[in-house]
């Protein structure tokens, strides 16, 4: 595998349910991102990662819970999700110097579409 | 806060032909960088250019150029000798210090 990559592709959920996304970085790098993607909306960065560390969480609802157990995976855990979650949720990586400084190119993955009925 | 606008939606061009996606922004920063993402139809997101504000120079990589006007807040994507693989929604974004704010997307679809 290269790049970075999201499991699953395509997920369905109630609300009531407990799920997880998963991503991958195969590139080294040594920050992550969570972002949401509805349409005609702009792309909103959820968390950020900078070194395993959680440096940044733009006021995302607490039923959203990311995990960074290593520099190449992040993990994004759902439950009692409301049907204004359904969203292509994306997944970035970047290698940053200094962490955090911003301003260096985003690799992202292709997403996993979540449905939440 | 920063803000980034994109005010077309949509907008098509014809193979071959040159068009221009708009973006404005808002900041108080004097430090950031600005960048033209794009996404094809059911593909993963990739960069197309990367300017960073302290240089004068506008950023160009082959058919894709951009027009800064820092003073204005304006960075616009001029793409040239459009061909069929451009067609994809196309975000600008800001970045800051662990800020990454994008536009709503403009969607090109160009044309044969």
């Amino acid at each position: 595998e290269t790049g970075v990559t999201q499991t699953p592709r395509h997920l369905v959920m109630g609300m009531t349910n407990k799920k997880s996304l998963k991503c991958e970085q195969h590139l080294g790098h040594n920050a992550m991102y969570w972002y949401k993607q509805s349409a005609k909306k702009p792309l909103e960065l959820m968390f950020v990662y900078s070194l395993e560390e959680r440096v940044e969480n733009n006021s995302v609802p607490s039923r959203f819970s990311p995990e960074c157990p290593n520099s190449s995976h992040l993990f994004l855990h759902l439950h009692t999700l409301q049907p204004e979650d359904s969203a292509l949720y994306l997944c970035a990586s970047s290698q940053e110097m200094p962490p955090g400084r911003g301003g260096y190119e985003q690799y992202f993955g292709p997403g996993t579409r979540l449905t939440v009925t | 806060a920063q803000t980034v606008t994109q005010s077309q939606p949509e907008m098509s061009v014809q193979e071959a032909e040159t068009v221009t996606l708009s973006c404005t922004y808002d900041t108080s920063e004097n430090n950031y960088y600005l960048f033209w993402y794009k996404q094809p139809p059911s593909r993963q997101m990739i960069l197309v250019i990367r300017q960073e504000a302290y240089k004068q120079q506008n950023a160009t990589e082959n058919r894709f150029s951009v027009n800064f006007q820092k003073a204005a807040k304006s960075f616009s994507l001029k793409i040239s000798d459009s061909q069929l693989g451009d067609t994809a929604m196309y975000f600008c974004a800001y970045s800051g210090t662990y800020k990454y704010i994008f536009g709503t997307g403009t969607r090109l679809k160009v044309l044969a």
